[in-house]
C-alpha cells in the first residue's frame, strides 16, 4: 500500500489567497484526521471524520478553515482567505482501529 | 493547564547512551498511551502502544506507564544515530484511533 498520500507537498501563497490541501487515506481505513503542526503549538487536531462524516471539528481555528470528505478515498482542507499565521505543516492521517497512519504532510507558507 | 506536558528539549546524548523521554498528563480518564517517532520533514509514525500500567518492551525501546502519577516514559537503550528524531507522546480516553492528544514532542539527537 502506498500509505496516506497528501498533495501538494509544499505550497507557497500570498495572504488572502485560497489554499486547498488534499489527502487520500489508506484504502479500507474508515477514519481520517487533519492535523496542523507548528513549533510553537506542536501537533494539533483540526478535525476528524468517521465513515466520511465529520465527528469533531472543535480544533478548526475559525471559519476560514473548512474540510470535506466527499467519499472514502478523498478529503480536502481549505483555507479561505489564508493568513501568514496559517503557515505550518498540515498532516492528514487515517486509521482503521487503534493506529493512526500519517501522511508526509503539506508545508504551507503564507506570505 | 495542558492535558499533556512534554519537555520539547532539545536533548543531545552520545551514541550508546540510555535515553529517557517523559510526559505527564492531567486527566485520569486517559487510558491508552502511545509514542510516535517523527523524523525531520516526515509524518509521525507509531512506535509503541500500551494501555496498562507497567512496562512494555520492543527491542531497544521500553514504554513505561505509571497511572497513579499520570506519568509515561520511553526508554531507548544502546541509542543509535538513527534514533535521532522528535518523539511525541499521545494519549486517548478510549480504545481505538479517535481523538488523540499529543505532547509537544522532544527533539532528540544521538551523537556518533
Amino acid at each position: 500500500d502506498a500509505g496516506v498520500i497528501q498533495s501538494p507537498r509544499h505550497e507557497v501563497t500570498e495572504m488572502g489567497q485560497e489554499v486547498t490541501l488534499r489527502c487520500k487515506p489508506i484504502s479500507g481505513h474508515n477514519s481520517l484526521f487533519w492535523y496542523r503542526q507548528t513549533m510553537m503549538r506542536g501537533l494539533e487536531l483540526l478535525i476528524y471524520f468517521n465513515n466520511n462524516v465529520p465527528i469533531d471539528d472543535s480544533g478548526m481555528p475559525e471559519d476560514r478553515f473548512s474540510a470535506k470528505m466527499p467519499n472514502a478515498s478523498f478529503s480536502t482542507l481549505k483555507i479561505q482567505p489564508s493568513e501568514p499565521r496559517d503557515s505550518a505543516v498540515y498532516f492528514c492521517a487515517s486509521s482503521s482501529r487503534d493506529t493512526q497512519y500519517f501522511g508526509p504532510g503539506t508545508r504551507l507558507t503564507v506570505l | 493547564q495542558k492535558e499533556v506536558e512534554q519537555d520539547p528539549g532539545p536533548l543531545s546524548v552520545p551514541e550508546g547512551a540510555i535515553v529517557s523521554l517523559n510526559c505527564t498528563y492531567s486527566n485520569s480518564a486517559f487510558q491508552y498511551f502511545m509514542w510516535y517517532r517523527q523524523y525531520s520533514r516526515k509524518g509521525p509514525e507509531l512506535l509503541m502502544y500500551t494501555y496498562s500500567s507497567g512496562n512494555k518492551e520492543d527491542g531497544r525501546f521500553t514504554a513505561q506507564v505509571d497511572k497513579s502519577s499520570k506519568y509515561i516514559s520511553l526508554f531507548i537503550r544502546d541509542s543509535q544515530p538513527s534514533d535521532s528524531a522528535t518523539y511525541l507522546c499521545a494519549i486517548n480516553r478510549i480504545q481505538g484511533a479517535q481523538k488523540l492528544v499529543f505532547g509537544q514532542g522532544t527533539r532528540l539527537t544521538i551523537n556518533p
